[in-house]
């Protein structure tokens, strides 16, 4: 079974800190996704990584895919209340099927 | 990119009964996808809706329970039947298009059994 282990689950931090949320499995995915889910809404891509080693940056937010393609990481620079949500990430596996992660709860604040 | 739309967005149901919850996608798309979450939480894969033929369900998921259908390339439903309070759940349906596989989520149906 394949499993998306994410940490941490809960994190409340202050405008301007620096978070990292970290995604891991032991099984390899041929891509990652993260997402972000507010209150109410459905979850909003923010980014897909697909090389291993790849890193890609959405203004503050940086997104690495791990060398073996069982991991990855999301770095926010200076938060901000509106990153406030629940952050996941989700593995892309070859049964075209997405493996979601546990979930991060990101609260920011002002 | 894809938008999609569900309806209902919400609805409360009494124990017993059923409800179909609809998903419409403003562009054909290849894979069409249905997960339960709890508030606050990861999503549950309930099961992949096959274009034209049965859904594919997850280990936990049967076809009796949660029957679905794709007519086409941008319609979806899934039904909850015979409802109990343990169903009570936000429904996401989503789908994915073909160049990137990338995955767009509809608002979500919150259903509350009593």
């Amino acid at each position: 079974t394949q499993l998306l282990e994410q940490s941490p689950q809960f994190l409340s931090i202050q405008e301007g800190e620096n978070l990292t949320v970290y995604c891991n499995s032991s099984s390899v995915f041929s891509s990652l996704q993260w997402y972000r889910q507010e209150p109410g809404e459905g979850p909003v891509l923010l980014v897909t990584v697909v090389t291993g080693g790849e890193v890609k940056k959405l203004k503050r937010l940086t997104f690495q895919f791990g060398d073996a393609r069982k991991d990855s990481s999301l770095h926010i620079t200076a938060a901000q209340p509106g990153d406030t949500g629940l952050y996941l990430c989700a593995g892309f596996s070859g049964t075209y099927k997405y493996i979601f992660g546990t979930g991060t709860r990101l609260k920011v604040l002002a | 990119s894809a938008v999609i739309s569900q309806k209902p967005s919400r609805d409360i149901c009494q124990r017993g009964t059923s409800l179909t919850i609809q998903c419409q996608v403003d562009s054909q798309v290849t894979m069409m996808f249905w997960y339960r979450q709890q508030p606050g939480q990861s999503l549950t894969l309930i099961a992949t809706a096959n274009q034209g033929s049965e859904a594919t369900y997850e280990s936990g998921f049967v076809i009796d329970k949660f029957p679905i259908s794709r007519p086409n390339l941008t319609f979806s439903t899934l039904t909850v039947s015979n409802m109990s309070p343990e169903d009570s759940s936000i429904y996401l349906c989503s789908g994915t298009t073909s160049s990137s596989y990338e995955q767009y989520f509809g608002p979500g149906t919150r259903l509350t059994v009593t």
